[in-house]
């Protein structure tokens, strides 16, 4: 089983639609989390961290549920520049572990 | 302007040879990593550094070699034995930004070996 682990999607999203989705975790003494937004062929970019149950920036929205060992996010008013791949990524003690990332896809 | 810089941006290179990559950061952050990302996969974590002279392998260091002689600078390189290289490498360094300990990254080289 991956550390985390994420739906690849992609998740195709009318413009000023809402989308979630989810990002799960295995090691259940993680500290903190983030969300990261990947274009393609370039670097990843620190969207929101998330330190306790949840973050809100803007039209995004970030949550923890150390129970269920899961974050979400979500993004609501979807723009077509919100068309990216999300990463997800978990630390554990100074370590990272990434997801795969969940493509998301804005309509028009 | 802060951040990372990462050169080349693009690499060729024949099978065999060994090739450097630059990772420059002006952030004043200690800590410094490598990793590669492959088609529909999470990154990895190649090397890493949380001071200068100092730097413990990640999850693939084989066939990676790095060095840390300044706080600024952590090349990498990509040796002959490293059997799958053609990857995009990102550099990354790590701080503290408003109380919380985040890690930014640089643009990426695209190395493909032939």
């Amino acid at each position: 089983r991956k550390e985390v682990e994420q739906d690849p999607g992609p998740f195709n999203v009318p413009e000023g639609a809402t989308v979630a989705f989810n990002c799960t975790y295995s090691n259940s003494a993680s500290q903190s989390f983030f969300w990261y937004r990947q274009d393609c062929r370039k670097e990843p970019k620190l969207l929101m961290s998330v330190y306790s149950s949840g973050n809100e920036d803007g039209r995004f929205t970030a949550q923890l549920n150390r129970a269920s060992q899961y974050i979400s996010l979500l993004i609501r008013d979807s723009k077509l520049s919100d068309s990216a791949t999300y990463l997800c990524v978990v630390n554990s003690w100074g370590k990272l572990q990434f997801g795969a990332g969940t493509q998301v896809v804005v309509t028009p | 302007d802060g951040g990372i810089t990462q050169s080349p941006k693009y690499l060729f290179r024949k099978e065999g040879q060994n090739v450097t990559l630059s990772c420059e950061q002006n952030l004043n952050h200690d800590a410094m990593y490598w990793y590669r990302q492959d088609p529909g996969q999470g990154l990895r974590l190649i090397y890493y550094s949380q001071i200068v002279n100092d730097f413990q392998k990640g999850d693939i260091a084989e066939g990676y070699s790095v060095s840390r002689e300044k706080k600024e600078s952590f090349p990498l390189t990509v040796t002959s034995a490293q059997k799958n290289p053609t990857a995009f490498y990102l550099c990354a360094s790590s701080g503290y930004r408003g109380g919380y300990y985040e890690q930014y990254f640089g643009p990426g080289t695209r190395l493909t070996v032939t």
